[in-house]
């Protein structure tokens, strides 16, 4: 079946420093899957930071991006300088067709003042 | 503004009891989920449903229930808990667009002693 492996448990940051999660992902279904990276942030439900439908294009927001990656089957997240806000726990998706989305098992990002 | 709500927040339930979570939705989606979250593992599918009076089994339906009497509402029952179960909970709705996203609810955390 379709998953999703991404950097696991805590990665700590300093605050202003450059950040990536790893995120790679095995599709079974033809054709290539939506990609998508939620976050929650503390007492919060998942929000999503940003998605890509097309193979080869990029997505942002907020200051982080991730490129989809058809080639490499990954869909990293970087950020360029993090701040304490963006404390939270990350999770990369996938959704490969029809109704449903496969979560990777999420990375907790502690940043550092 | 558009939202998922769950109750409750925080549960707590005997073993062999019956829990109820509850999720409701302003966003007119027809289509909700409900995801149990563990410390590493990624979001795992329990039920799902396409539309008031429909529930389908998602990869982890084992041990749940799932009512979906109205658009807005969609529950997940727990006819008799075990210590297993202990969780957060999540419920989300989406669109039926392939390329749709979903929006979550704050999430419910379950204790069954």
């Amino acid at each position: 079946g379709d998953s999703v492996t991404q950097t696991e448990g805590q990665v700590t940051v300093s605050e202003s420093k450059s950040l990536i999660i790893n995120c790679t992902y095995s599709a079974t279904s033809i054709g290539y899957p939506n990609l998508f990276w939620y976050v929650r942030y503390p007492g919060e439900g998942l929000q999503l930071l940003l998605k890509v439908i097309t193979a080869g294009q990029k997505g942002s927001s907020r200051g982080f991006e991730a490129t989809y990656n058809k080639e490499a089957t990954s869909f990293h997240l970087q950020k360029a300088s993090v701040q304490e806000s963006d404390s939270a726990v990350y999770y990369c998706a996938l959704r490969a067709g029809g109704y449903k989305v496969v979560f990777g098992s999420g990375t907790r990002l502690l940043v550092s003042p | 503004e558009a939202a998922v709500t769950q109750s409750p927040r925080n549960k707590v339930a005997v073993t062999g009891g019956k829990v109820t979570l509850s999720c409701n939705q302003t966003n007119n989606h027809n289509n909700m989920y409900w995801y149990r979250q563990d410390t590493g593992h990624g979001l795992r599918l329990i039920h799902y449903s396409y539309g008031a009076g429909s529930t389908e089994k998602g990869d982890i339906p084992d041990g749940y229930k799932a009512s979906r009497p109205s658009q807005e509402n969609f529950s997940l029952i727990l006819e008799l808990a075990t210590p297993s179960q202990t969780s957060v909970y999540f419920c989300a709705s989406g669109d039926v667009g392939a390329n749709s996203d979903y929006t979550f609810g704050s999430g419910t955390r379950l204790l069954v002693i």
